[in-house]
């Protein structure tokens, strides 16, 4: 089944900075590759997504980066700030009728004011 | 906003007893997901379903079971309950119908296992 691997384990950043975190899947026929963040304590909501159709997508100060030839997608947050320290996971699916999620591991980032 | 209740929100059990974690949800989705999150580990499938009746077995299936009696209510049952069932499980629903793809997750139970 697929895998997906999630490289950074922690992240720190200054406030203003910009963080990447990187992932990667195995299987090419997945298609849709969403982002979820978990706040300390809480439970995980969608920030962005990404479909294999298109290789950059942008949602305000957040950038998604899709590599199909290297199997290989990334999250770009910008001028980060404080309450962007959380832990974020990377997700891969085939999106068809029936969906089944593959979860990376998470990365913990933590934003230095 | 999409809603998925979670309950217990806590739960102490003993070891070789019986546990069930009950998910709701007000969505109206097909597809329903119970995770565990463990440290190292992120997030694994234990059990899906696609409907109501159907249940189907994740990554992680042993020592768990799932019911899925109504489209709203999908439950997570541990038989004998070990103690690396501890754990933080979340539920989540989601529908690729329309284009919506977006999981959306309970608040979570925690699990300790004595």
């Amino acid at each position: 089944g697929e895998k997906v691997e999630q490289h950074e384990s922690t992240l720190s950043v200054r406030e203003g900075d910009s963080a990447v975190i990187n992932c990667t899947y195995t299987d090419t026929a997945s298609s849709y590759f969403p982002w979820y963040k978990q706040e300390a304590g809480k439970s995980l909501h969608f920030v962005i997504d990404i479909r294999s159709n298109v290789d950059r997508k942008q949602s305000q100060r957040l950038i998604v980066l899709l590599d199909k030839k290297a199997k290989r997608f990334s999250l770009h947050i910008t001028a980060t700030q404080p309450e962007d320290s959380a832990i974020y996971f990377c997700a891969a699916s085939m999106n068809t009728g029936y969906q089944n999620f593959y979860f990376g591991k998470g990365t913990s980032l933590t934003v230095i004011p | 906003e999409a809603a998925v209740t979670q309950s217990p929100r806590n739960k102490v059990a003993v070891t070789g007893g019986k546990v069930t974690l009950s998910c709701n949800q007000t969505n109206n989705h097909n597809n329903m997901y119970w995770y565990r999150q463990d440290t190292g580990h992120g997030l694994r499938l234990i059990h899906y379903s696609y409907g109501a009746g159907s249940t189907e077995k994740g990554d992680i299936p042993d020592g768990y079971k799932a019911s899925r009696p109504s489209q709203e209510n999908f439950s997570l049952i541990l038989e004998l309950a070990t103690p690396s069932q501890t754990s933080v499980y979340f539920c989540a629903s989601g529908d690729a119908l329309g284009g919506q793809n977006t999981l959306y997750f309970g608040a979570g139970t925690r699990l300790s296992v004595l």
